[in-house]
Formats: structure tokens, sequence, C-alpha cells
């Protein structure tokens, strides 16, 4: 079974530009996490999404959005990029929004410039 | 608020040797407690994990314990070995809600 699936691996980005970064789940994961992980804030949950819709939120700006497609794979786009949001994008995927499991890609890497 | 905090934040043991990490909650409806290892490049990878009706937890080298009592969650390594060096993240999933909430990470160094 493959795991989770970020593209792409890396990106680099001009201060006020826009990303938008993927992840595939595991096959027959409904659950998509995503999170930011970055040496002084370490992992910081952005947002997760479940049968298309977005069940919890964390405490980033309106600047981070996402969404989920029906066959589960989810995108996550930032708009206006700051030097700040240079970090590690990770997604996670569970077979259920209640589940505990979680699984994690292996991220993308986003510097901004 | 959802907090976790780990420590500590770096640890070097000679091979052969145990570690302890431990980590503290906030939330005492927290009910799952997962721990993670990030190698360099990686993502986190699920190691052990322990639900809030169990005390402790071992898989083979690895062994978690749980006091709800204290909020207090610990990951114990036993004989290590030179491929256990990486980054050990704890975490704590809040019943609010089904986030996962990480602790600040503990790296891990394993000396010859």
């Amino acid at each position: 079974k493959a795991g989770v699936t970020q593209t792409p691996r890396y990106l680099i980005k001009t201060r006020g530009q826009q990303v938008t970064l993927s992840c595939s789940p595991i096959s027959g994961h409904r659950s998509v996490s995503w999170y930011q992980q970055t040496p002084g804030q370490g992992l910081q949950f952005l947002f997760e999404y479940f049968s298309e819709t977005q069940r919890n939120k964390g405490n980033f700006p309106g600047r981070f959005s996402g969404r989920q497609f029906s066959n589960s794979r989810s995108e996550m786009n930032v708009s206006t990029l700051e030097l700040g949001d240079s970090a590690l994008y990770l997604c996670a995927s569970k077979p259920i929004s209640e589940g505990t499991e979680a699984f994690f890609g292996q991220g993308t890497r986003l510097t901004v410039v | 608020g959802e907090n976790v905090e780990q420590h500590p934040s770096t640890l070097s043991v000679q091979e052969g040797d145990s570690a302890v990490i431990k980590c503290t909650y906030s939330d005492s409806a927290s009910n799952y407690f997962p721990w993670y290892k990030q190698e360099l490049g990686k993502g986190p990878q699920l190691i052990i994990d322990i639900r809030s009706n169990v005390g402790e937890k071992k898989d083979q080298r690895i062994a978690v314990t749980l006091n709800k009592t204290a909020k207090h969650f610990s990951l114990h390594i036993t004989e290590t070995q030179p491929e256990d060096s990486a980054v050990y993240f704890c975490a704590a999933r809040y019943s609010s809600a089904s986030k996962i909430i990480f602790g600040s990470g503990t790296r891990l160094s394993i000396r010859p």
C-alpha cells in the first residue's frame, strides 16, 4: 500500500506570490491534516479535511487555505507569501477524522525569498 | 489551552544506554498519546502510541508510560543503537477536536 505522497518536494517562491501544495493520502483514508514545521515553532496544526469538509482549523491567518477533493486528495494554498512562511509543510492522513493513527508524508520544503 | 510540553530539547546518550523523554499535557480530557520519530529529510513516523485507559505499553526496546493524574507521559528507549538518533516528538489528541498537538521535539544523539 502506497504511503502519503506530497508534491512537490521542494519549492522556491518569491515574496508576494502564491503557492499550492498537494497531498495524496493513503488509499482508503478520508482524513487529511496539514502541519507547518519550522525550527522555531515546531509542528503546528494548520487544518484538517474530511469528506471534502474542513473539520478543524489552527491559528493561522486567512492567507492559508485548503480544500479536499472527492478522491480525498487535498491541496493547501498560501497567498501573498511572506519570508516567514518558509517551512516544511507536512500532510498526514487517517482513515477517519476521529481516527487516531496519523501517517505523515515526507513534506514539501517551501523557501520564500 | 491546548499545550504539550516536552523535555529535554536535546539528549545525548552512550550507545547501549537508555534514553528517556518526558512530556506533559494540559487538557485532562486528552485520550490518545502518540510518539513520532523524524529522521533528516523525512516526515514524522509513528513509533508507538498509548491510549488513556492504559498505563504502560511496550514494543521491543521502546516503552511508553502514562500518568493521567499528573498528566505526564514518557518515552523510554533501552539498549540504544546508532539508528535511534533522530528527533522525537510526543503528541496528544484533544477530545474537543480530532487534531493532534505536538511537543517541541527532542533531538536524540547516540554516541558510539
